[in-house]
């Protein structure tokens, strides 16, 4: 079947813009995660639902950064007003609601502000 | 403290060689863990579960020692293929967040 998709792969923006990263989680797995990865850098935790649940928000660096999971299926990680230490590749995983499973990650998406 | 830590390496080894890396964790509530594999800008893709048994799956055997909280990653007659960068995961009771250590890099040459 599918895997997770994240779309777009690579993106170019202009210092101060906002951006709009997509994911589209595995059918049927109810926890979804953000991570970012800058070059060279471990996995830093964003941003986590599961289900109806309300997110766990713990890993958002600042205000500027937002997720929403619209119908418990795919996700919008926004980033407004853009600044360069926000470079990284965004990297999107979905898991079936257990604590002993596998995280499906998403190819990434390489944001570069410039 | 970081939650997870690892010697980021590289580790630079012959082909057929053994190498071993380890990982320690902070958190002595943790309960899942994991090893993953991340090739050169690509995603990570799990490798295997670790379990308070150890386990093996061919080449690859993990360990897990919670009295010194750590866990460990035996990869045996190294492969080219087996070049890639060993993220450990762990999970804490109660929390279904995969905590990533910054991983471990393996170099095998000819």
């Amino acid at each position: 079947g599918a895997g997770v998709s994240q779309s777009p792969s690579n993106k170019v923006t202009e210092k101060g813009k906002d951006v709009e990263l997509r994911c589209d989680p595995i059918s049927g797995h109810t926890a979804l995660y953000w991570y970012r990865q800058s070059l060279g850098q471990g996995l830093e935790f964003l941003i986590y639902f599961q289900g109806n649940s309300a997110p766990d928000k713990s890993g958002l660096p600042s205000d500027r950064f937002s997720a929403e999971r619209t119908g418990g299926s795919v996700s919008t990680l926004t980033i407004q007003r853009t600044q360069q230490e926000d470079s990284a590749v965004y990297l999107c995983a979905s898991s079936s609601y257990d604590s002993n499973t596998e995280a499906f990650f998403g190819q990434g998406t390489r944001l570069t502000v410039v | 403290r970081k939650e997870v830590e690892q010697d980021p390496g590289p580790f630079n080894v012959p082909e057929g060689a053994t190498v071993a890396f380890n990982c320690t964790y902070s958190n002595s509530a943790s309960q899942s863990f994991f090893w993953y594999r991340q090739d050169c800008r690509k995603e990570p893709k799990l490798l295997m579960s670790v379990y308070s048994s150890g386990n093996e799956d061919g080449r690859f055997t993990a360990q897990l020692n919670r009295a010194s909280q750590y866990i460990s990653l035996l990869i045996r007659d190294s492969k080219l293929s087996d070049s890639a960068t060993y993220l450990c995961v762990v999970q804490s009771g109660g929390s279904y967040i995969p905590t990533f250590g910054r991983g471990t890099s393996l170099i095998v040459h000819p």
